[in-house]
C-alpha cells in the first residue's frame, strides 16, 4: 500500500460544485502539503501544515481551503470549482530537516481534477 | 516570475550516453536543491539533493553539480537507460521559506534504445 494515499484519483465536476480531495499518510510525518501541477508551470504550493494546529497558505491559495483532521489526514476543498482549477493535484509529506537538510517530500500518486 | 527555471521542456538522448538536465534559479537565498523524477500516473519521487555548502553530489549513475555564482545546477545521468525516461523537476528551498520548496516547470527526458 502507498504511504501517501489520495482520493479520488480522478474526478470530473461542473463549475460551481464543491469538491474535496483527501489525503492520508502512514509515514508518521507531521508536515503535509498540497500542490497542483499545470503543464509548463511545475508544482505550485497551495497550502501546507506543519502540525495539526498549523495551517499556512502557499503560493496559490485563492479559491482553496484545507482541513487537517489528524496528523495523518489533510484535505483540500474547492468551495466553488472553476475551470481554471482543472489540474493534477498532489499531496505530500515531509519531516523537518536536520542541519542543512531541509527534508525531502514524499508524494501521493495525484488526483486529476477536471472542472467543466 | 519563476524563481526556478528549467529552460529545456524536453530532451532526447541515446541509451548509454550522458543526459544533462539544467536548472537555473534567481533567489540567492536558496540553500538546498533537489531533483525529483516523475513517471506518468505516479507522484514525483526524490532522486538526489545537494546543499549549498557543496558543489557536487553523486549517487550511482546520478550526479548533481551546483554553481552558486551562476545560480545554476545540473543533473548528469551516466549512462542513460530507457527506464530513465520521465519528467525531471528541479526544486529549491530556503530557510526563510519555512523550508518549503519551489519547483521548476520540469524537463521531459526521453532515452532512446
Amino acid at each position: 500500500d502507498a504511504d501517501v494515499t489520495q482520493t479520488p484519483r480522478n474526478r470530473i465536476t461542473k463549475t460551481g460544485k464543491r469538491i474535496m480531495l483527501e489525503c492520508s499518510q502512514t509515514k508518521g510525518h507531521d508536515r503535509m502539503y498540497w500542490y497542483r501541477q499545470d503543464p509548463g508551470l511545475g508544482l505550485r504550493l497551495i497550502y501546507y501544515s506543519f502540525d495539526v494546529k498549523d495551517i499556512n497558505k502557499g503560493e496559490i491559495s485563492d479559491g482553496y481551503s484545507v482541513s487537517r483532521q489528524a496528523q495523518a489526514k489533510f484535505s483540500l476543498s474547492l468551495e466553488s470549482a472553476i475551470p481554471n482549477q482543472t489540474a493534477l493535484y498532489f499531496c505530500a509529506t515531509s519531516e523537518p530537516g536536520q542541519g542543512a537538510w531541509t527534508g525531502e517530500l514524499f508524494f501521493g500518486e495525484g488526483s486529476r481534477l477536471t472542472v467543466l | 516570475d519563476q524563481q526556478v527555471k528549467q529552460n529545456s521542456p524536453s530532451l532526447s538522448v541515446q541509451e548509454g550516453r550522458i543526459s544533462i538536465l539544467n536548472c537555473d534559479y534567481t533567489n540567492s537565498m536558496f540553500d538546498y536543491f533537489l531533483w525529483y523524477k516523475k513517471y506518468p500516473a505516479e507522484g514525483p519521487t526524490f532522486l538526489i539533493s545537494i546543499s549549498s555548502i557543496k558543489d557536487k553530489n553523486e549517487d550511482g549513475r546520478f550526479t548533481v553539480f551546483l554553481n552558486k555564482s551562476a545560480k545554476h545546477l545540473s543533473l548528469h545521468i551516466v549512462p542513460s537507460q530507457p527506464g530513465d525516461s520521465a519528467v525531471y523537476f528541479c526544486a529549491a528551498s530556503a530557510r526563510d521559506y519555512g523550508q518549503n520548496f519551489v519547483f521548476g516547470p520540469g524537463t521531459r527526458l526521453s532515452v532512446l534504445p
